[in-house]
């Protein structure tokens, strides 16, 4: 099925870097999400974005939902090594019974103390 | 809160076995979803149950069977599985929100393994 294109594949950084991931789609979406993923849990959402322009923070993080409904970016400032883990976007089109997200290939994010 | 738990957290079982995943939720959500997860891949959804009643069927093999028994409960049978369905079963669920859109949260996954 189609995906969102998150790259690179892995991003590596010093502790107390700033760091910045994209998402972008050749589709429009209606909400974009972003989740973070440790090893052998399951996704926690860290930031829900529901209107096009709309930037919203959570702590150390923020997000965006682009103007055209087909990208978000995450930033992710001061890093620290709780950070590590693997970031996934994720786009919906539909509410209600279609209701269905469509994921990125997620990022891999270490950080160097 | 935004809880959404599952049982057991790790399960092996054989290809002749029968076990079920359990998922509940107590926040009210109207739809309730369940993934399966390859290691460093994304979720790939599954099954999805709209005031408990299936809505989307992802082409899934039968030896994996949905039920909902209420609006707070989601189980996933499995009957004669293989190898290659070991990975992270993962739960969800959502609300749609009043000023519009969905979140979905997820439940901590069961690992299975199959041998």
């Amino acid at each position: 099925g189609q995906q969102l294109n998150q790259s690179p594949q892995s991003m590596f950084i010093q502790e107390g870097e700033d760091v910045s991931m994209n998402c972008t789609s050749s589709s429009i979406f209606n909400t974009w999400l972003w989740y973070k993923q440790d090893p052998g849990e399951g996704p926690v959402l860290l930031i829900a974005l529901y209107k096009a322009g709309e930037l919203t923070s959570n702590g150390r993080l923020t997000a965006q939902f682009g103007i055209t409904r087909k990208d978000s970016f995450l930033n992710i400032s001061a890093s620290i090594p709780s950070d590590v883990g693997i970031y996934f976007c994720a786009g919906q089109r539909h509410t209600g019974a279609n209701s269905k997200l469509t994921f990125g290939k997620g990022i891999t994010l270490s950080v160097r103390p | 809160d935004t809880e959404v738990t599952q049982t057991p957290k790790h399960l092996v079982m054989g290809m002749t076995n029968k076990k079920s995943l359990k998922c509940e939720q107590h926040m009210g959500h109207r739809a309730m979803y369940w993934y399966k997860q390859k290691a460093k891949k994304p979720p790939e959804l599954m099954f999805v149950y709209s005031y408990e009643k299936l809505s989307i069927n992802e082409s899934v093999p039968s030896r994996f069977s949905p039920e909902c028994p209420n609006s707070s409960l989601l189980n996933l049978h499995l009957h004669a599985l293989q190898p290659e369905d070991s990975a992270l079963y993962l739960c969800a669920s959502s609300q749609v929100r009043t000023s519009g859109g969905e979140t979905q949260y997820f439940g901590p996954g069961t690992r299975l393994l199959v041998l």
